[in-house]
């Protein structure tokens, strides 16, 4: 099957710096989208991708779509401690379902 | 801003239960998903649902388990008899007409005893 690895798996950084995280697949996707994940709660929809080498911004967030088709990275600039969470990436291809990423934990240290 | 809401927001039952959980999509999304998520780890696809049938099934979604979208707002999952290993959080998603953006909601936890 399908398989999406993240990496890093967790970062820890301070308030204020930038965050860069990525997403690499074995095989192509034809959307992708990044989703956080509070302890306890649902994902929630981030950015969504839709053409190769598409590069869009959501406020603070930036996300690219490689051009291979195989991989995406995400990008958070000016962290603040409400960006603590779980980042998955996801792999949509023709049929209907997501395939999710690992995902990688951010942590803010005081 | 519309939500999609589940219920309830934990569950425990016993080994061999039935359990049904349950769900509202958005109004007016058109597909419907159900994903779980074992402790720690990756979102994993279940079922997808369109047009009142299953769309698509992965190789977790057996005979044990099923889907029902009984009236115009509920969509439902029951496993008929649970396993231990069935404990895990599960979400709902819908989705509007493209299938691509999907909106998930906040889970129930499923704990097996």
């Amino acid at each position: 099957g399908q398989q999406l690895n993240q990496s890093p798996q967790s970062m820890f950084i301070q308030e204020g710096e930038d965050v860069s995280m990525n997403c690499t697949s074995s095989s192509i996707f034809n959307t992708w989208l990044w989703y956080k994940q509070d302890p306890g709660e649902g994902p929630v929809l981030l950015i969504a991708l839709y053409k190769a080498g598409e590069l869009t911004s959501n406020g603070r967030l930036t996300a690219q779509f490689g051009i291979t088709r195989k991989d995406s990275f995400l990008n958070i600039s000016a962290s603040i401690p409400s960006d603590v969470g779980i980042y998955f990436c996801a792999g949509h291809f023709g049929n209907e379902k997501l395939t999710f990423g690992t995902g990688t934990r951010l942590t803010i240290i005081p | 801003e519309p939500e999609v809401t589940q219920t309830p927001s934990h569950q425990v039952t016993q080994m061999g239960q039935e359990v049904i959980l349950r769900c509202v999509p958005i109004s007016n999304h058109l597909y419907f998903y159900w994903y779980r998520q074992i402790l720690g780890q990756k979102v994993e696809f279940l079922v997808s649902f369109y047009n009142n049938e299953i769309s698509e099934k992965s190789e977790i979604f057996d005979d044990q388990f099923s889907v029902e979208r009984p009236d115009g707002s509920n969509f439902t999952l029951k496993i008929r008899s649970t396993k231990l290993e069935d404990s895990a959080m599960y979400f709902c998603a819908s989705s509007p007409g493209t299938g691509v953006e999907q909106f998930f909601g906040p889970g129930t936890r499923l704990t097996v005893l």
